[in-house]
């Protein structure tokens, strides 16, 4: 199975500061055929279901403000909340779909100071 | 509106049994992979089954192999996830989700409020 590891599990940002999440996968999520990497990002808010924030690794999902962006390469990528507002408190969880069983990585609670 | 309504929830027995739904609406339901993935209480999330947009398919994580049997019916946009010899590990509510593609490998893109099922004696 590929362990997906988020880091770090909690942090506290400033509002209207930066937030980084970064995820490792244990092995490549990169499709060669089609060069994309099998990688998502997902929002979580209490007491709600999940949201697609980006798939594909970098790619922003219809609706999601362009504040949220996805980077990354090789087994190594980055969720970054450029500003961060009231309404991002959140969980945030990486997730690959390369390989069946898909997985997803512990989640990182976001809060602020 | 895509919309996806999980039911069937509910305080089952060690050893019990249980059937949840999941109605959806707003898309062409069998052109779409759709998958359940749970969420214990105060944990995160775990992928528990897929089924391909025409059925013929399916995946299951090994927690839940042998024991939960997902189908569905594309004539009424409803998927069901049969679950059987539930264990205290199966406590968690359940998000049905869907892909978005017809094969799966895809994220999820639309995501269930969920149903909560609680196995206990």
């Amino acid at each position: 199975d590929i362990v997906m590891t988020q880091s770090p599990d909690s942090l506290a940002v400033s509002l209207g500061e930066r937030a980084t999440i970064n995820c490792r996968s244990s092995q490549s999520v990169l499709y060669s055929p089609d060069n994309h990497y099998y990688l998502a990002w997902y929002q979580q808010k209490p007491g709600q279901s999940p949201k697609l924030l980006i798939y594909w690794a970098f790619t922003r999902e219809s609706g999601v403000p362009d504040r949220f962006s996805g980077s990354g390469s090789g087994t190594d990528f980055t969720l970054t909340i450029s500003s961060l507002q009231a309404e991002d408190v959140a969980v945030y969880y990486c997730q690959q779909y390369y390989d069946i069983p898909w997985t997803f990585g512990q989640g990182t609670k976001v809060e602020i100071k | 509106e895509v919309q996806l309504l999980e039911s069937g929830g509910d305080l089952v027995q060690p050893g019990g049994s249980l059937r949840l739904s999941c109605a959806a609406s707003g898309f062409i339901f069998g052109n779409y992979a759709m998958s359940w993935v749970r969420q214990a209480p105060g944990k995160g999330l775990e992928w528990v089954s897929y089924i391909r947009g025409g059925g013929a398919v399916t995946h299951y994580a090994d927690s839940v192999r042998g024991r939960f049997t997902f189908s569905r019916d594309n004539s009424k946009n409803t998927m069901y996830l049969h679950m059987n010899n539930l264990g205290a590990d199966d406590t968690a509510v359940y998000y049905c989700a869907k892909c978005a593609s017809s094969y799966g490998n895809d994220a999820f893109d639309v995501w269930g409020r969920g149903t909560l099922v609680t196995v206990s004696s």
